[in-house]
């Protein structure tokens, strides 16, 4: 059974504060996902990592996928409070297109 | 990317009754899944739903009581059937294209 452990499920900072976010498993993965989600609104993706030792970045977030592709993780700089939501990793499973989500991690950053 | 919509936004049911949920993608596309997310938690899969053939179910849901419906590759619906005051969550419903998903805005049920 394909897992996904993410950590921390809860993180409470100030803003201009760095945070990283942990997303790991002893499964490969052949690509992994992050999405962020606002309270009344569904997930929207943020980014997907396909190709092991992956770094992307958008704007302040820097996503990075593990050499092996078991892990990944998702590191904000200068948080604002605008970044406040409910963060979501997945990785496609090898079961036809099914993803396996990380337990999110809920960031609440106060001005 | 793919825009989908979902009705209802959020609704209020009586406990035994039914709730049918609409999920329309602005493209054709082959998968759909639904699933059930508790506020501030992770997302749990209900089922694949694949035009042309019966949903695939995940442990723990069972067609009697989240009956499925693609009648074509841009609809869906889930029904909640007899409903319990535990049914209450957020339902959502995504589409895949390739290995990404994308999700539906969601439908809050609370069940009284």
């Amino acid at each position: 059974t394909q897992l996904l452990e993410q950590s921390p499920q809860f993180l409470s900072i100030q803003e201009g504060e760095n945070l990283t976010v942990y997303c790991n498993s002893s499964s490969v993965f052949s690509s992994l996902q992050w999405y962020r989600q606002e309270p009344g609104e569904g997930p929207v993706l943020l980014v997907t990592v396909v190709t092991g030792g992956e770094v992307k970045k958008l704007k302040r977030l820097t996503f990075q996928f593990g050499d092996a592709r078991k892990d990944s993780s998702l590191h904000i700089t200068a948080a604002q409070p605008g970044d406040t939501g409910l963060y979501l990793c997945a990785g496609a499973s090898n079961q036809g297109g099914k993803l396996i989500f990380g337990q999110g991690t809920e960031l609440s950053v106060k001005p | 990317s793919a825009v989908i919509s979902q009705k209802p936004s959020r609704d209020i049911c009586q406990r035994g009754t039914s709730l049918t949920i609409q999920c329309q993608v602005d493209s054709q596309v082959t998968m759909m899944f639904w699933y059930r997310q508790q506020p501030g938690q992770s997302l749990t899969l209900i089922a694949t739903a694949n035009q042309g053939s019966e949903a695939t179910y995940e442990s723990g849901f069972v067609i009697d009581k989240f009956p499925i419906s693609r009648p074509n590759l841009t609809f869906s619906t889930l029904t909640v059937s007899n409903m319990s005051p535990e049914d209450s969550s957020i339902y959502l419903c995504s589409v895949a294209r390739g290995d990404t998903q994308y999700f539906g805005p969601g439908t809050r049920l609370t069940v009284l």
